[in-house]
């Protein structure tokens, strides 16, 4: 069975610092990984997909993710995190249904 | 663009009571699955119509049903409801189930029962 874990439940970010969000899959075959973003009250946007190919995909807002097989990982990062970035971030593996992780709230500090 | 529209917004509903929502997907998606996510869970997959069949089920109750109409929208009918069922209900469509990870949401039906 698939599974996503993100082992970080808050992520606390100054303004303009980095950012990494990490997530780990359990899949059994090519995992198609995606990520996507919460804000309170509305509802999911993908931020950036892999399939195959590159490892190092490029999503919207900014945001890129590495793919690592040999650590079954797909982090999400920034390099200059924005106020406007404060939401909740799903890490979701499968085809067409998926199954998504238990979120990482992600708050921004002045 | 037009996005996956779904209503209602916002339902409240007694314990015992029944609750219908509604989804219509993008135009020309044929493709309607519907999540559940819980007070600070994640979403979780209920089931899926590609071309008005049944194409996927997860962890959907056997008090809930839905279809998908000729038009290509969905709905999502639950009775008997439980104070558990309260959540927040996405519908998301895509263009042929074919099409891994092409899924776009709507901002979801939030449904409260007393």
């Amino acid at each position: 069975a698939q599974s996503v874990t993100q082992p970080d439940i808050h992520i606390t970010v100054s303004e303009g610092a980095s950012l990494e969000l990490r997530c780990n899959y359990s899949y059994g075959a090519t995992p198609y990984l995606f990520w996507y973003v919460q804000s309170p009250g509305q509802g999911l946007q993908l931020l950036l997909k892999y399939f195959s190919g590159d490892t190092l995909v490029q999503g919207i807002k900014g945001f890129e993710a590495e793919f690592k097989r040999s650590q079954s990982s797909f982090n999400l990062r920034k390099p200059s995190v924005h106020w406007s970035d404060a939401a909740e971030y799903f890490c979701a593996v499968g085809y067409s249904t998926l199954t998504f992780g238990k979120g990482t709230m992600l708050l921004v500090s002045p | 663009a037009a996005g996956v529209i779904q209503s209602p917004r916002h339902l409240i509903k007694e314990k015992r009571e029944t609750a219908t929502l509604k989804c219509y997907p993008i135009p020309r998606h044929d493709t309607v699955y519907w999540y559940q996510q819980g007070p600070g869970q994640d979403p979780q997959f209920l089931i899926s119509f590609y071309e008005k069949m049944q194409s996927d089920k997860g962890s959907i109750p056997d008090r809930f049903s839905a279809q998908q109409f000729s038009d290509y929208h969905s709905e999502l009918n639950m009775s008997s409801l439980e104070l558990g069922d309260s959540a927040l209900y996405f519908c998301a469509s895509s263009f042929g189930i074919q099409a891994p990870g092409e899924l776009f949401f709507g901002e979801g039906s939030r449904l409260t029962v007393l």
